[in-house]
């Protein structure tokens, strides 16, 4: 069985450059996370959705962060502009409800220059 | 005061030591329990659910106490394998609860 599946697994870009991270949950599950982990923070939660429609995005930490789930099987974060504070691991996660056990992918590692 | 505390550790033992973790959360109404496990530079993967009973999966043991608002991990006859860093994982409450992780407690077994 697949599990999570994240792409880009590195990315490196400039500062002010579009990112956009992709997430494919495991299939049926309804529940997907994004997070965002450093060292200083460690594991943050940006935003979770159910059923494709977001519950709460209060972790998404400014306006230059947004995420969709425009069906069941594909997410994206998206960060406009990025810059160096935003380099990081972002992991994508899900599970068949908000609360059952979460499954992670592999991660993406950004760096911002 | 955090949902969910841990001691960072690092904690350093002798491969066979006994070791254990706890970690405090604050929400009186959470359900949900659970220990995930991450190495360095990879994902958190799922080590076990925490019971209300207490439950063991080979060398380890995780206990809730309800009262305290805490649950604890017991890694006995440690392996160089387990060295790792060990997240505690609580839901919220209410309808729209999620899991909240720890900061972790990093373990680093030694021969």
């Amino acid at each position: 069985d697949a599990g999570v599946i994240q792409s880009p697994r590195h990315e490196v870009t400039e500062m002010g450059q579009e990112v956009t991270l992709r997430c494919k949950p495991i299939s049926g599950h309804n529940s997907l996370f994004w997070y965002r982990q450093t060292m200083m923070r460690g594991l943050e939660l940006l935003i979770y959705f159910n059923n494709n429609v977001p519950i709460d995005d209060s972790g998404m930490p400014e306006d230059r962060f947004s995420a969709k789930m425009p069906n069941a099987s594909f997410s994206t974060l998206k960060i406009q502009p990025s810059e160096p504070r935003d380099s990081a691991v972002y992991f994508c996660a899900s599970s068949w409800t908000i609360i059952d056990t979460q499954y992670f992918g592999p991660g993406t590692r950004l760096t911002v220059l | 005061r955090k949902e969910v505390e841990q001691d960072p550790g690092p904690f350093n033992v002798p491969e066979g030591a006994t070791v254990a973790f706890n970690c405090t959360y604050s929400n009186s109404a959470s359900q949900s329990f659970f220990w995930y496990r991450q190495d360095c530079r990879k994902e958190p993967k799922l080590l076990m659910s925490v019971y209300s009973s207490g439950n063991e999966d080979g060398r380890f043991t995780a206990q809730l106490n309800r009262a305290s608002q805490y649950i604890s991990l017991l890694i006995r006859d440690s392996k160089l394998s387990d060295s790792a860093t060990y997240l505690c994982v609580v839901n919220g409450a209410g309808t729209a609860s999620k899991l909240t992780f720890g900061t972790g407690t990093r373990l680093q077994v030694t021969l």
